[in-house]
């Protein structure tokens, strides 16, 4: 029963590089989210997919992009990492049924330094 | 998305209950009252939510203010493993925004 799972969970990276963190989830799930988190901060969401095919910004989406490669996957790329990038990246998804009220499941995150 | 006021930090004996305060004093009357919790080096976790009756299930209970503009978390008696930082989260979609939090310690 794995849920959503993120690869990989550590990751190093240089000034310039470039990168994609995975998330898959096996909850036949139709929504997913990026969200990030900085130190003693809450969540701040990069970018969510309501259904495969379709994806839409959220709170801090520059510097990011994204891909809905299928209903369980999704992508989250960094194209030319920055320092202010060093976070911990959350993938999360909900079944979204076009109700108000439901759960997100979160992966447990990829640790991201940026040097 | 509603603004909400938690205190930074709160803390408790083990086996006693835990009332974890919550104001969100511009929830719109759509709007459910979520509760996520974070244990250290974890993603979030649901915990509970509800529109405008009290609820409880096996986590906790949420106790729900009747002019909705605040709301509280109860965990009827806390344990080491309940130690993590509690989101309160108003909101009508699924684009949950996630403040600061309430940083719960729990002591034995």
């Amino acid at each position: 029963n794995a849920g959503v799972t993120q690869t990989p969970k550590f990751q190093v990276l240089k000034t310039g590089q470039s990168m994609t963190l995975q998330c898959a989830q096996d909850m036949n799930h139709n929504s997913m989210y990026w969200y990030r988190q900085d130190p003693g901060m809450g969540l701040r969401l990069i970018y969510y997919s309501a259904s495969e095919g379709t994806t839409d910004k959220g709170e801090v989406p520059n510097g990011y992009n994204v891909s809905r490669l299928n209903k369980r996957e999704f992508s989250l790329r960094l194209e030319s990492a920055a320092p202010s990038q060093t976070s911990v990246y959350f993938c999360a998804s909900s079944e979204d049924r076009g109700l108000t009220n439901e759960k997100l499941f979160f992966g447990s995150g990829t640790q991201l330094s940026v040097l | 998305d509603a603004k909400t006021t938690q205190p930074n930090s709160m803390e408790s004996n083990e086996e006693e209950p835990v009332h974890l305060p919550c104001n969100h004093s511009t929830i719109s009357g759509t709007d459910y009252i979520h509760w996520y919790r974070q244990l250290p080096s974890q993603g979030p976790e649901y915990v509970i939510h509800g529109l405008t009756s009290n609820v409880n299930n096996r986590m906790a209970s949420l106790a729900i203010a009747e002019d909705r503009k605040s709301s509280t978390l109860i965990l009827h008696r806390a344990t080491l493993r309940d130690a993590a930082v509690y989101y309160c989260i108003p909101e009508g979609g699924n684009k949950l925004v996630f403040g600061a939090g309430t940083i719960l310690r729990v002591k034995s």
